[in-house]
C-alpha cells in the first residue's frame, strides 16, 4: 500500500546534538511538509518542497534543514541551533503544490532532548 | 491572508449522541475545506474535503461537513458518536492553488460512556 513512513517513531537526543528524522513515500507525490506539533498549538510549518532539489521555509524554519534529493525523501535535520526541539514532528504530502486532494500524513516521530 | 478558527478547544459529548465541530475561516473566494483527525500519538486523516458544489460533504466514519458562505463556516457533524470517536480534530483551509494548507489549532473530542 502507498504511504509516507516516518521513522523512527521515538527519538532521544542530548542537547547540542544534530539529528535526522527521515520521511519517505512512495506516492509518487510532487509536493512535501514538515510540520512541528506542540501541545495547544496545532500544526506549524517548518519546511516545504513542491519539486526536487527545491525547498522552502515555513514559518518556524530557524534551527532546522532540510534536503529534499531525491523525490520519495525528505529528511528533516534538527540542529543544534534549536532552542526547543521536543516535539512531535509529523511528515506530510501531496500531489502537487495545490490543495484539490488534501495532505496524507505520516504517522510522526516524537524527539525528545535529554 | 487565509485562516481558520476553531472556537472550541475540548468538546465532551456522550456516547450515542450528536456532535458538531465548529470551523471558521477567512478567505476573500471560495477556499478548499477539509477536516482531519488524530488520534493519540498518530499522524492526520483526512475526513473529508470541500472544493465546490453541494455545500454537504459527505466523509468517512459517518461524518459531514457543511459549507456556509454565509458564515464563513465548515462544521463538522456526526448523528451518534461512538467511544472510538475520540480523537483530536482539525479544520484546514486551502487558498490559491500554489498557497499552502492553513490548520487550526484543533479541537480535543471526548466522550463519556
Amino acid at each position: 500500500d502507498g504511504g509516507i513512513t516516518q521513522s523512527p517513531k521515538y527519538l532521544f537526543r542530548k542537547e547540542g546534538q544534530n539529528v535526522t528524522l527521515s520521511c519517505e513515500q512512495n506516492l509518487n507525490h510532487d509536493a512535501m511538509y514538515w510540520y512541528r506539533q506542540d501541545p495547544g498549538q496545532g500544526l506549524r510549518l517548518i519546511y516545504y518542497s513542491q519539486i526536487v532539489n527545491d525547498f522552502q521555509k515555513g514559518d518556524i524554519a530557524e534551527g532546522y534543514s532540510v534536503s529534499r534529493e531525491k523525490k520519495e525523501s525528505f529528511p528533516l535535520t534538527v540542529t543544534s541551533a534549536q532552542k526547543n526541539p521536543t516535539a512531535f514532528y509529523l511528515c506530510a504530502s501531496s500531489v502537487d503544490a495545490g490543495n484539490n486532494y488534501g495532505y496524507t500524513f505520516g504517522s510522526g516521530t516524537r524527539l525528545t532532548v535529554v | 491572508a487565509q485562516s481558520v478558527t476553531q472556537p472550541d478547544i475540548h468538546i465532551t459529548v456522550s456516547e450515542g449522541a450528536s456532535l458538531e465541530l465548529r470551523c471558521n475561516y477567512s478567505y476573500g473566494a471560495t477556499p478548499y475545506l477539509f477536516w482531519y483527525v488524530q488520534s493519540p500519538g498518530q499522524g492526520l486523516q483526512l475526513l473529508l474535503k470541500y472544493f465546490s458544489g453541494d455545500t454537504l460533504v459527505q466523509g468517512i466514519k459517518g461524518f459531514e461537513a457543511e459549507f456556509k458562505r454565509s458564515q464563513s463556516s465548515f462544521n463538522l457533524r456526526k448523528p451518534s458518536v461512538h467511544w472510538s470517536d475520540a480523537a483530536e480534530y482539525f479544520c484546514a483551509v486551502g487558498a490559491n492553488r500554489d498557497d499552502k494548507i492553513i490548520f487550526g489549532k484543533g479541537t480535543r473530542l471526548h466522550i463519556l460512556p
